[in-house]
This record gives C-alpha cells, sequence and structure tokens, in this order.
C-alpha cells in the first residue's frame, strides 16, 4: 500500500481482556517499530523488528505486551489482560533500511490504533 | 540514556508571527535529529531531519532547525506562520551509534495553535 496501515484504528476493550493490533508496513520496508503514545506524550518506543527479527524489545513495558512479525512484513502487537494504563494510541512505523543513521532512510508511521481500556 | 526536551507545552499565536520551539536532547555521541509533525486527527510527519553537515537544516512548508551542538539544541523556526500550522509538533533524536536498532526517542511535544 502507499502508506503504513493500521487496525483496528479504534479498540474499546474490557479491563482484563486480551487484544491484538495489526500493522501492514510500506511493501519492501525491512525496519518496523512499534511505539506507543499516551495523552500529551511523546510516543515511547516499544520495539523493533529487522524482517522477522526482533532486534530490540527493551521498550515493552510488561510481559503482558507481546510483538511478533514471522515473515518479515505484517506485524501483530498482543496485550493480555489488558489494564487501564495500557489506553494509549499504539504506532507502527516502517522504514526501508535497517538504521535511521542511513541518510536517505526516513521512517513512516501509521495512524494508529486507539486503544481505550475501561 | 538518551532523552529529549521541548520547553514549551502550549504556543499560541497569530497569524503572520514568527515562530521558534525550543528542543534539547541529551547524548554524547553522533545523533541524527528530527522534528515530526502532527496536524489533528492526522499521523506522525517528518518535517525535517538533520544527519550531518550544514547544520540548518530547511523542511517542509517553510520549517527550518538550526542544529547547535554546542548547546545541544535543535529548534524548530519557521518566519510567518499559518493557520494551517496549528498543530502538535514532536523533537525526536536517534544516536547513531546506539546499539541495537534505529530507537528514535521522542519529546513530549508542543501543541501550536495559530489564532486565524
Amino acid at each position: 500500500g502507499a502508506g503504513v496501515s493500521q487496525s483496528p484504528r479504534y479498540k474499546v476493550a474490557k479491563r482484563g481482556q486480551d487484544v491484538a493490533l495489526r500493522c501492514d508496513p510500506i511493501s519492501g520496508h525491512v525496519s518496523l517499530f512499534w511505539y506507543q503514545q499516551a495523552l500529551g506524550q511523546g510516543p515511547e518506543f516499544l520495539t523493533y523488528f529487522q524482517n522477522e527479527a526482533q532486534l530490540d524489545k527493551s521498550g515493552l513495558p510488561s510481559d503482558r505486551f507481546f510483538a511478533e512479525r514471522p515473515e518479515g512484513s505484517v506485524s501483530t502487537l498482543k496485550i493480555q489482560r489488558t489494564q487501564q494504563e495500557d489506553s494509549a494510541v499504539y504506532l507502527c512505523a516502517s522504514s526501508l533500511a535497517g538504521r535511521t543513521g542511513s541518510s536517505g532512510n526516513t521512517i513512516y508511521f501509521g495512524e494508529g490504533s486507539w486503544l481505550t481500556v475501561v | 540514556a538518551q532523552s529529549v526536551s521541548q520547553h514549551n507545552h502550549h504556543v499560541i499565536l497569530s497569524e503572520a508571527a514568527s515562530l521558534e520551539l525550543g528542543c534539547n536532547y541529551s547524548y554524547g555521541g553522533t545523533v541524527n535529529l528530527f522534528w515530526y509533525v502532527q496536524y489533528p486527527g492526522q499521523h506522525l510527519q517528518l518535517l525535517l531531519k538533520y544527519f550531518s553537515g550544514d547544520p540548518l537544516v530547511k523542511g517542509i512548508k517553510g520549517f527550518e532547525a538550526e542544529f547547535i551542538k554546542s548547546k545541544f539544541s535543535f529548534n524548530l523556526r519557521k518566519p510567518s506562520v499559518q493557520w494551517s500550522d496549528t498543530a502538535e509538533y514532536f523533537c525526536a533524536v536517534n544516536g547513531f551509534y546506539y546499539s541495537s536498532a534505529s530507537k528514535i526517542i521522542f519529546g513530549s511535544g508542543t501543541r501550536l495553535s495559530i489564532r486565524p
């Protein structure tokens, strides 16, 4: 597709429910990132994939958060036993190459999945 | 650890006023610096970026930013704002030699409101 696509755009979950958020990156993009953006805050890094390999998951806030990208394209962020503090916008981003240090390597963001836990 | 500070949470200007949004970062090594913009209801878009070379970077829509290494700053400027510049602006940094991945660290954002 033309851009990074995320679904669902909006999700309301009851506390304790599991949710799965999908990201379809730009075709051919090697790198994929997940960020969490709470209301009034900047995006916070969650995890990073290069192709199917999860190279950095240091930002995942707890073991309830799990991300995968099994075939190196579509990625899913799963949150188990959701809590109210998980309410946020979850942003997916992708880039062509493996490092933003490359001068031509720009990260493109999706519109986000808005999660509200009630 | 890397961090980014944006000094102004909310800036209100009239059309045609000049704009400067402050950004300071902390990182001891070589950095890549970015400004992203998020218009209401839209996704984050790259406004401009600095990797190396001329510290004065020109971006889209008349925006520019100046990298001052000695001050660890990367302030965003525009000589004359328009109502359509109303948005949230995020400064971000990526340590060039960051060990594992291309982790971009964002500031908390500055909300810019332009009075028509």
